[in-house]
């Protein structure tokens, strides 16, 4: 069963587009974060948000947390070939011991 | 900024032979590491959580006795997958905490991509 659910699982794009990943979940985290990973590479940790309601940016890229904490999304404005890459949630999960659990991914290709 | 180096970044072996990949926060003392599996254009599966000095905890389904973890030190971890077959091949990733995970305080490696033919 995954604890996270994540759509879109592939997005394909023209550049200048805006796009929004979402990330959900039945259960509370205690933090989401977002990673962004590339082929052949570990991911690497975009945002971490912790309040429910919380907003983040991080140049065209706009994270909220939920205000139940249990979804988060990811917005990206005016998109280009660079952003190109696996974008993955990932929650804190504090069932008897801290653990990451990610999400299943959004694949996204922007085309120039 | 932190960092954590896994070796060897890639390796092929031959099927029922043992392979053992290694962790190593490079500039802090990591007190608790995770082992990742990612099978091709899919998501990370924690396998296992491992403290330093103690065994390590197994996510449900992952054999135990086939990937072997050793956190001997605060600065390394070791997955050793044992009789390994061509099933076994995927990318393992590891990802070390120092001070317990919290907040932004989970740094990955590299990944090491396992090839059994």
């Amino acid at each position: 069963t995954q604890l996270l659910e994540q759509s879109p699982q592939f997005l394909s794009i023209q550049e200048g587009e805006n796009l929004t990943v979402y990330c959900n979940s039945s259960s509370v985290f205690s933090s989401l974060q977002w990673y962004r990973q590339e082929p052949g590479e570990g991911p690497v940790l975009l945002v971490t948000v912790v309040t429910g309601g919380e907003v983040k940016k991080l140049k065209r890229l706009t994270f909220q947390f939920g205000d139940a904490r249990k979804d988060s999304s990811l917005h990206i404005t005016a998109a280009q070939p660079g952003d190109t890459g696996l974008y993955l949630c990932a929650g804190l999960f504090s069932g008897g011991y801290n653990k990451l659990i990610f999400g299943a991914g959004t694949r996204l290709a922007v085309h120039p | 900024g932190a960092v954590v180096s896994q070796h060897p970044s890639r390796v092929i072996c031959k099927s029922g032979t043992s392979v053992k990949i290694e962790c190593r926060s490079l500039d802090f003392q990591a007190t608790t590491m995770f082992w990742y599996r990612q099978f091709p254009k899919q998501s990370l599966m924690l396998m296992a959580t491992s403290n330093e000095g103690s065994k390590a905890t197994y996510e449900q389904g992952v054999e135990k006795d086939k990937f072997l973890i050793n956190h001997a030190s605060l600065t390394l971890s070791t997955l050793t997958v044992t009789s390994a077959h061509p099933e076994d091949s995927s990318f393992y990733i590891c990802s070390a905490s120092f001070g317990g995970l919290n907040t932004g305080e989970l740094f990955f490696g590299e990944g090491s991509r396992l090839t059994v033919l």
